[in-house]
């Protein structure tokens, strides 16, 4: 089985822009989650998404959102952003149907606001 | 979920026993203990989980105490490519917040040495 994949692997940007990012999950998982990496704060839910509902959401502001599509596959849209969103940003897919499934992760996706 | 505490890091010797701790005094009985690792830059990779009992697979061994109130994640034989970040988590048992969620702390750098 393909595991997640991640897309665009690096992106840079500038303030004020807005980025979407891709998420595929393995294939018949339903949940997907992403997760933002710095340095100073750690590895951070942001939301999860199952059957195209926001089904949990983190601690961000609103200029952080997501989307899922018929398929399983996630994207993430961050608006107007700001230099500290410079992260690596993660998704992770699991069947969704029990807390306790095994979240697999994607290799993340390199985010640098100039 | 349940704080964790880790040491900030560990060595060890190559082919020896890795015996990461992790201290988790305010689980509560419906909470399981997962530990994942993440290599440099790379997505976070399932370990092992458990409830009350010992667990063993083909990567790791994890001994929960009887008041469950730590745990102790073993890496039997550890190799060069074992060296990464070790993070060990709470998660509710059932439903609620946890869905799609995991709550890393800031985990255990275990360095394993030629």
């Amino acid at each position: 089985k393909a595991g997640v994949t991640q897309t665009p692997r690096y992106l840079i940007k500038t303030r004020g822009q807005q980025v979407t990012l891709s998420c595929s999950p393995i294939s018949g998982h339903r949940s997907v989650s992403w997760y933002q990496q710095t340095p100073g704060q750690g590895l951070q839910f942001l939301f999860e998404y199952f059957s195209e509902t926001q089904r949990n959401k983190g601690n961000f502001p609103g200029r952080f959102s997501g989307r899922q599509f018929s398929n399983s596959r996630s994207e993430m849209n961050v608006s107007t952003l700001e230099l500290g969103d410079s992260a690596l940003y993660l998704c992770a897919s699991s069947p969704g149907t029990s807390v306790r499934d095994t979240q697999y992760f994607g290799p993340g996706t390199r985010l640098t606001v100039l | 979920d349940a704080k964790t505490t880790q040491p900030p890091s560990m060595d060890c010797a190559e082919g020896r026993a890795a015996n990461l701790p992790c201290n988790h005094s305010t689980i509560s009985g419906n909470e399981y203990v997962y530990w994942y690792r993440q290599i440099h830059s790379q997505g976070p990779q399932y370990i092992i989980h458990g409830l009350k009992n010992n667990e063993t697979n083909e990567m790791a061994s994890l001994i929960i105490t009887e008041d469950r109130k730590s745990s102790t994640l073993i890496l039997p034989h550890a190799t060069l490519r074992d060296t990464a970040v070790y993070y060990c988590i709470v998660r509710e048992r059932s439903g609620g917040t946890s869905y799609g969620k995991l709550t890393f702390g800031q985990g255990t750098i275990l360095t394993v040495h030629p």
